[in-house]
């Protein structure tokens, strides 16, 4: 049973260019949590979502940043016109359901905005 | 401040037990997590306890609940090299967990 998968691991942008990070729950598991991680920093929360819904999205900057988990596929956190700002390790966690289930993580997408 | 709050660094000599502390703000709080973080890797679920429970022992790892004074402790017996990491304590709020800072657990041969 193939745990949380996150790709790519490393993804290297220009300011200005859109980054796309891709994420596949684990099988059985409709919910899916990203986060963010700066150098040396705790995780923040940044979107929940379920199949083709967002749940909570109030940790998302209001520009630039979008999630979508649709029907088929793996969920997307999408940020557009990147800046140097946005370098961090993104997390994807997955759960069955429910705010009483722990949440297992993927390896993360460490974005680095050149 | 911090919602949730750890020691940055904890030093101990490999043998001894290894106590991590945490505190945390919401009574609310359903359950709590601690995460392993290794350099470069992703976070490892270690343990988490619900917030009706005092204790939880699995293996090596105790974990300690002080529901009144909002405390939360891990400890690792007998601390091994392999125990080196970040180690990250977590309260659910709602959908969302929130996360201390992180306490890096270094181990002295």
């Amino acid at each position: 049973n193939a745990g949380v998968m996150q790709n790519p691991r490393h993804l290297v942008r220009r300011r200005g260019q859109e980054a796309r990070l891709r994420c596949s729950p684990m099988k059985g598991h409709s919910h899916v949590y990203w986060y963010r991680q700066l150098p040396e920093e705790g995780l923040k929360f940044m979107v929940y979502l379920q199949k083709e819904n967002i749940i909570d999205e109030s940790g998302m900057p209001k520009e630039r940043f979008s999630a979508e988990f649709p029907k088929e596929g793996p969920s997307i956190l999408r940020i557009q016109q990147v800046v140097r700002g946005d370098s961090a390790a993104y997390f994807c966690a997955s759960s069955p359901g429910g705010e009483r289930q722990p949440e297992y993580f993927g390896p993360g997408t460490r974005l680095t905005v050149t | 401040g911090e919602d949730v709050e750890q020691s940055l660094f904890l030093s101990v000599r490999e043998g001894d037990s290894s106590v991590i502390n945490c505190t945390y703000t919401d009574s609310s709080s359903t359950y709590l997590y601690w995460y392993k973080q290794e350099p470069g890797a992703g976070l490892q679920l270690l343990t988490y306890i619900f917030s009706n429970m005092d204790m939880k022992q699995d293996q090596r790892l105790t974990v300690l609940l002080n529901k009144k004074d909002k405390h939360l402790s891990l400890r690792i017996a007998d601390t091994q090299t392999g125990d080196s990491a970040i180690y990250f304590c977590a309260e659910s709020r709602s959908y969302q967990l929130i996360w201390g800072a992180g306490t890096k657990l270094i181990i002295k041969p």
